[in-house]
């Protein structure tokens, strides 16, 4: 466990549904994020907050809406998702502009069907 | 952009032997850092090493060193003494500031 913790770990959801993915830490970190992690392809960058305030949204579809209600939790809501969207997804988080690196989390594996 | 490449989806070693997984990079950044994470089947994505783009000294964790080249803007992770334990998805990354890039990945195998 490194501190970084992911709920739920697995989830299976139908197109029309809704759900929301939870991150949460208590290492005193400011910075949060969300990847999302694909076969064979780079870690995509969705999501970073910075002191509660979104400071980047790589151009993520609209189906995706994070949220942040302080500096401990994230969530990642979904909605009338793709199946193009089963995928890792990775809650990290880390000190601003500190060189130790990211924690992250063990992920959610999400499947849409 | 800055961009991450590791070139070998792939590699394999024998237990006990030494392997060197290759990074490149690219940035017009001059001050960044540098990381080697493990992803191994338990998901949880580990950090192994990391290097400062300042210093030149390449930085070693036991079994674990890098070669850092800064003008050739390459990155590579040498495991010495590989171990079964050692059998993961590797993944180099490069971040400046908040924005961390990762590679696509190699999986690297351990044979007993």
């Amino acid at each position: 466990e490194t501190g970084v913790t992911q709920t739920p770990r697995h989830l299976v959801m139908g197109m029309t549904n809704k759900k929301s993915l939870k991150c949460e830490q208590h290492l005193g970190h400011n910075a949060m994020y969300w990847y999302k992690q694909s076969a064979k392809k780079p870690l995509e960058l969705m999501f970073v907050y910075n002191f509660k305030e979104q400071t980047e949204n790589n151009s993520v579809p609209s189906r995706f809406s994070p949220e942040c209600p302080n500096s401990s939790h994230l969530f990642l809501h979904l909605h009338t998702l793709q199946p193009e969207d089963s995928a890792l997804y990775l809650c990290a988080s880390s000190l601003d502009r500190d060189s130790r690196g990211y924690t992250f989390g063990s992920g959610t594996r999400l499947t849409v069907v | 952009a800055q961009t991450v490449t590791q070139s070998q989806p792939e590699m394999s070693v024998q237990e006990a032997e030494t392997v060197t997984l290759s990074c490149t990079y690219d940035t017009s950044e001059s001050d960044y850092y540098l990381f080697w994470y493990k992803q191994p089947p338990s998901r949880q994505m580990i950090l192994v090493i990391r290097q400062e783009a300042y210093k030149q000294q390449n930085a070693t964790e036991n079994r674990f060193s890098v070669n850092f080249q800064k003008a050739a803007k390459s990155f590579s992770l040498k495991i010495s003494d590989s171990q079964l334990g050692d059998a993961a998805m590797y993944f180099c990354a490069y971040r400046s500031g908040n924005d961390m890039r990762f590679g696509a990945g190699t999986r690297l195998t351990v044979k007993p």
